[in-house]
């Protein structure tokens, strides 16, 4: 297990399609964080989840936005009705024990809307 | 509302040449400082928390500190491999250990060899 895992790494999609991306943590770890990040900007929190619950999600994630944990392990982030403004770097982190210093960001998936 | 501020937007560097990235934070009780280093289309990279104003901690050419109302990056000698976009990011007392980090935008470090 070398990391956090996000699929795809890039996505194109036309205006008002849906999109899909997957993230899977790295083993064992029950926390695990979606963020945005835009051209320019620092990343942007979007939902958190503590093995399936979903504890917080930012005000950012419009009724657009899904985001799912079933049992624990993988995530994914649905975006409905895509727009122009969705293109961004979407990020997952996780983590096992309490706090950021042992959590770990994937690579990103990095969605553009045409 | 927890505001980071970090500056210079961006910096460039001849090699060798030691600078400091800066940090200003508004937060309603800080409970830690976290640094990443970012390399174009990557994810953020860990590199120091930071908990208390005084608190100082070194990770080979970086060094990190932390005041009640900033913290710098202090790069010392860097390197090509050091460019990079550094991120400042705090998280508040108010929610816990799990709680978001909120991040500023970055500073982008172009060393020149």
């Amino acid at each position: 297990d070398t990391g956090v895992s996000q699929n795809p790494r890039h996505k194109i999609t036309k205006r008002g399609q849906n999109v899909t991306f997957r993230c899977d943590p790295i083993s064992e770890h029950n926390r695990l964080y979606w963020y945005r990040q835009t051209l320019g900007q620092g990343p942007e929190f979007l939902t958190y989840f503590q093995n399936e619950a979903q504890l917080e999600k930012s005000r950012l994630l419009s009724d657009r936005f899904s985001a799912e944990r079933p049992k624990g392990s993988f995530s994914t982030l649905e975006i409905q009705r895509t727009e122009q403004g969705d293109s961004a770097m979407y990020l997952c982190a996780s983590s096992f024990r309490e706090g950021w210093t042992e959590a770990f960001f994937g690579q990103g998936t990095r969605l553009t809307v045409v | 509302e927890d505001q980071v501020t970090q500056s210079p937007e961006a910096l460039r560097l001849q090699e060798g040449e030691s600078s400091s990235l800066n940090c200003s934070y508004t937060v309603s009780g800080l409970r830690g400082l976290f640094w990443y280093r970012q390399d174009p289309g990557k994810g953020p990279e860990f590199l120091f928390t930071l908990y208390s104003a005084g608190e100082e901690k070194e990770k080979e050419r970086l060094k990190a500190t932390l005041t009640k109302k900033e913290s710098f990056l202090h790069i010392t000698a860097p390197k090509p491999e050091d460019s990079a976009t550094y991120l400042c990011a705090v998280q508040t007392q108010r929610t816990g250990a799990n709680s978001k980090l909120t991040f500023g935008k970055g500073i982008t470090l172009s060393v020149r060899p």
